[in-house]
């Protein structure tokens, strides 16, 4: 059972937006600590998607963006593409463990 | 470019040992926050250990007692030694530079880039 809490799935039409939920609690993201998520292709090693909570690396396109409240962190994705389809983690910090945390991940299937 | 390659996966009996390799080229490995993560098959990803620049390290309580990140400054490689392996290490286990860290702490960071991966089994 991962620290951070995501759906195991999620889904969407070509073009359409969806957005992949990531809820912790007091001893990692509502204790201030950001979030950041990542993209994992089938095969592939995890690429950074979002650092800051909101922040976007250079060569991600802006149809990704990151948002954060309270206790959760949300990843949107619009405009969904074919190549979007992959599994996505959140990741933060978590001080009762002493250690960094990963959600479950949630698997994005473009219909 | 950064690039990160790990090496030294295979198959281990249960309380064999390994040592995992991660090769750095575009980023100066003693001078930078490295960390390992590992993915057991089909499962999510989980921190594994920590290497700060200035030598300090840190552990999952999974690993802790069983494990050893170091470095070797002059090869530019980032090393896990693994012991006492269990079934439950079974996974590809990523080497990654941790991102963010400032001079005195490390916990807003995040991992960029990271490496492709070697995958590690533990059975008999």
């Amino acid at each position: 059972q991962s620290v951070l809490t995501q759906p195991p799935s999620v889904s969407g039409a070509p073009g359409q937006r969806v957005t992949i939920s990531c809820t912790g609690s007091s001893s990692n993201i509502g204790a201030g600590y950001d979030v950041h998520w990542y993209q994992q292709l089938p095969g592939t090693a995890p690429k950074l998607l979002i650092y800051g909570n909101i922040n976007r690396p250079s060569g991600v396109p802006d149809r990704f963006s990151g948002s954060k409240s309270g206790t959760s962190a949300s990843l949107a994705i619009s405009g969904l593409q074919a190549e979007d389809e992959a599994d996505y983690y959140c990741q933060s910090y978590d001080s009762s463990l002493s250690a960094w945390v990963f959600g479950g991940g949630t698997k994005l299937t473009v219909l | 470019e950064v690039q990160l390659v790990e090496s030294g996966g295979g198959l281990v009996q249960p309380g064999g040992s390994l040592r995992l390799s991660c090769a750095a080229s575009g980023l100066t490995v003693s001078s930078s926050y490295m960390s390992w993560v590992r993915q057991a098959p089909g499962n999510g990803l989980e921190w594994v250990s920590v290497i700060y620049s200035g030598g300090t390290t840190y552990y999952a309580d999974s690993v802790k007692g069983r494990f050893t990140i170091s470095r070797d400054n002059s090869k530019n490689t980032l090393y896990l030694q693994m012991h006492s392996l269990r079934a439950e290490d079974t996974a590809v286990y990523y080497c990654a530079r941790d991102v963010g860290c400032t001079s005195s702490t490390c916990r807003n960071n995040w991992f960029d880039p990271w490496g492709q991966g070697t995958l590690v089994s533990v059975s008999s």
